[in-house]
């Protein structure tokens, strides 16, 4: 049973558009959600992160979106860079003192030059 | 970038045959974790430390073990790999396991497991 969805497998987009990769969540209890990045043959690298008491949270080009009431969270980069391309990863941590993140599927962006 | 490495970086063996992962860090966090990752699954957990000899399973644990002796190594040790364990692996780490309430976990290069 997937608690974290990520439903598009794959996502492609101009340079310089805007990049919206969405995940869903199904436990009400999740505190804090991250997004990490991960390139082939690379571990995932933590982009951007927000908690459970805030609705919005930006850092650069990246900003991320929490509606609790839809259990719903989006990663929005502006603008897409070819940079950008790599498989994205929405994570939830259950509440409480763990670190035991639990993933999303994942999301493959491609940016077209 | 975090102190993490992780050895073999690929390794292609026989089912049946015992198989040992290793996680090094030289961040001297109390908390590692071991994460794979598969298609249409994304990260899944299998066990986590809290500390040296303090271990617990994850979500995916049957047929794996770990160990850790040291506060910087965590193995992960299938003890007889079957090919449903052909995965990529990734080690993690976190300094306080989630107390901190923006603290986030920092990945290794992973191992590529083939087992066939």
């Amino acid at each position: 049973d997937q608690q974290v969805k990520q439903n598009s497998p794959s996502l492609s987009v101009q340079e310089g558009r805007i990049s919206i990769l969405n995940c869903d969540y199904t436990n009400s209890m999740f505190d804090y959600f991250l997004w990490y990045k991960k390139y082939p043959a690379e571990g995932p690298t933590f982009l951007i992160s927000i908690s459970s008491i805030k609705d919005k949270n930006e850092d650069g080009r990246f900003t991320v979106f929490l509606n609790k009431s839809a259990k719903h969270l989006s990663l929005h980069i502006v603008p897409s860079q070819p940079g950008d391309s790599a498989v994205y990863f929405c994570a939830a941590r259950p509440g409480g003192a763990t670190n035991k993140l639990i993933f999303g599927t994942g999301t493959l962006l491609a940016v077209q030059p | 970038d975090a102190g993490i490495t992780q050895s073999p970086r690929h390794k292609v063996t026989e089912t049946g045959t015992p198989v040992t992962l290793r996680c090094h860090q030289t961040e001297n966090h109390r908390y590692m974790y071991w994460y794979r990752q598969d298609p249409g699954h994304g990260l899944r957990l299998i066990h986590y430390s809290y500390g040296v000899k303090d271990t617990d399973k994850g979500e995916v644990s049957d047929g794996y073990s770990v160990s850790r002796s040291k506060t910087e190594d965590f193995l992960l040790t299938l003890e007889s790999a079957t090919s449903s364990q052909t995965s990529v692996y990734f080690c993690a780490i976190s300094e306080t396991g989630g107390i901190r309430t923006n603290e986030k976990l920092f990945f290794g290069s992973g191992t590529q497991l083939s087992v066939l």
